[in-house]
């Protein structure tokens, strides 16, 4: 299993600013992954972390407007950048152990007005 | 395009009802299927992973069947409780890949 700290829980921004979220996982993992379900929608990924490389971003996703860092194996950060409204959802990180489930943070619900 | 699809999309039942959901998923390059538990204000949390047509998982009331030939899995709740009130999301992983799908969810109250 893993334990997997996840801040901000909550944040309301105001459109064109940005935020980071942190992720920070009780044990070494290879892989995380950055989630979001915005309202009404399933959890669609965003991209997959890998330490020591760049993120690989699934398609409608681009580094420029969500960087993501993963300085070593238990820490990742994702940034919202140049916010709107339709950016508003809940962020979730989240790895895989052996057993292929997936552990996830407590999510941040970001608003932004 | 990897495409999970769920139903209900809700769904309101009685305490002491049986319920079931459903998820179909390509069954082409199928390497594992997630059912994930979701409440308000928590992380999602991992009901069952399943590899193997035919399998079968049960945990407490609830269990779950996986038809990988077919593309679909079964998951069920006996006698609903409040509490089992939450989001019933199932994911899909498949070969040489990575991530896993998630699909829309089920969203399951059930009233006292």
């Amino acid at each position: 299993s893993a334990v997997i700290s996840q801040k901000p829980s909550r944040d309301i921004c105001q459109r064109g600013t940005s935020l980071t979220i942190q992720c920070q996982v009780d044990s070494q993992v290879t892989m995380m992954f950055w989630y979001r379900q915005q309202p009404g929608q399933s959890l669609t990924l965003i991209a997959t972390a890998n330490q020591g490389s760049e993120a690989t971003y699934e398609s409608g996703f681009v580094i420029d407007k969500f960087p993501i860092s993963r300085p070593n194996l238990t820490f990742s950060t994702l940034t919202v950048s140049n916010m709107s409204p339709e950016d508003s959802s809940i962020y979730l990180c989240s790895v895989r152990t052996e057993g292929e489930k997936l552990f996830f943070g407590s999510g941040t619900q970001l608003s932004v007005l | 395009i990897l495409n999970v699809e769920q139903s209900p999309q809700s769904l309101h039942v009685q305490e002491g009802d049986s319920t079931n959901f459903t998820c179909s998923f390509p069954s082409s390059n199928f390497y594992a299927l997630h059912w994930y538990r979701w409440e308000t204000a928590k992380s999602p949390e991992a009901l069952f992973v399943m590899t193997l047509n035919g399998d079968e998982k049960k945990k407490g009331r609830i269990s779950a069947t996986l038809n990988t030939k077919e593309g679909y899995s079964y998951l069920y709740i006996k006698g609903s409780q409040p509490e089992d009130s939450a989001t019933y999301l199932c994911a899909f992983t498949n070969t040489g890949g990575f991530k896993t799908i998630f699909g829309a969810g089920t969203r399951l109250f059930v009233k006292a």
